[in-house]
């Protein structure tokens, strides 16, 4: 069974720009999770979908959004790029929101901004 | 506001000795994780704990919850090279509304030494 993939794997940006990162769950997975990782802030939370609806949200300012499709992939954009949002944004799926749905990372995508 | 904490944030070990890593969390929750992060790499799921009392064991790591004391145990044994990595408790805090996002701790940065 194929893991959770993300594209791209890497990025590098310019202040001020816009990002979308990709992330295609388990197959037969429908809630995604998206994680910032940062050497000083650790793992956080940013968003969880299901069924195409945003079910949770971290404390991330608006510039960080994202969507998922009725295939079950889900997109995170984040607009007006600052250095400070560089980072390993990591995406997780699970089969559903049950007490013993385990959340399966994807490999990441790290993101530079200059 | 749920918080997580791990001790030690550090952990040098020898070779075929005992240790253990500790996490704290501060409110109820239904299901404790543990996962590994390899350098560069995602976060790869150890352990899912999901009652009072629960253990579970996978080779030389086992894992432990008291849902009481709110805390988690990660014991290794008789350590070896390659258990060297990033250890991560997780917490999902089930208060209805909160399935999908994980709560994370510091990590503990494990180090085997031969």
């Amino acid at each position: 069974k194929a893991g959770v993939t993300q594209t791209p794997r890497y990025l590098i940006k310019t202040r001020g720009q816009q990002v979308t990162l990709s992330c295609s769950p388990i197959s037969g997975h429908r809630s995604v999770s998206w994680y910032q990782q940062t050497p000083g802030q650790g793992l956080q939370f940013l968003f969880e979908y299901f069924s195409e609806t945003q079910r949770n949200k971290g404390n991330f300012p608006g510039r960080f959004s994202g969507r998922q499709f009725s295939n079950s992939r889900s997109e995170m954009n984040v607009s007006t790029l600052e250095l400070g949002d560089s980072a390993l944004y990591l995406c997780a799926s699970s089969r559903s929101r049950g007490t013993a749905d385990t959340q399966y990372f994807g490999p990441g995508t790290r993101l530079t901004v200059l | 506001e749920l918080k997580v904490e791990q001790n030690p944030l550090f952990l040098s070990m020898q070779e075929g000795k005992n240790y253990t890593i500790y996490c704290n969390y501060s409110t109820t929750s239904d299901r404790l994780y543990w996962y590994r992060q390899d350098p560069g790499k995602s976060l790869e799921s150890l352990f899912v704990l999901l009652s009072n009392g629960a253990v579970k064991q996978e080779g030389r790591l086992m894992a432990s919850l008291d849902t009481k004391a709110r805390l988690s145990t990660l014991h290794i044994t008789a350590a070896v090279h390659d258990l060297s990595a990033t250890y991560f408790c997780a917490v999902d805090y089930a208060g209805g509304t909160s399935y999908g996002k994980l709560t994370f701790g510091q990590g503990t940065i494990l180090t085997v030494h031969p």
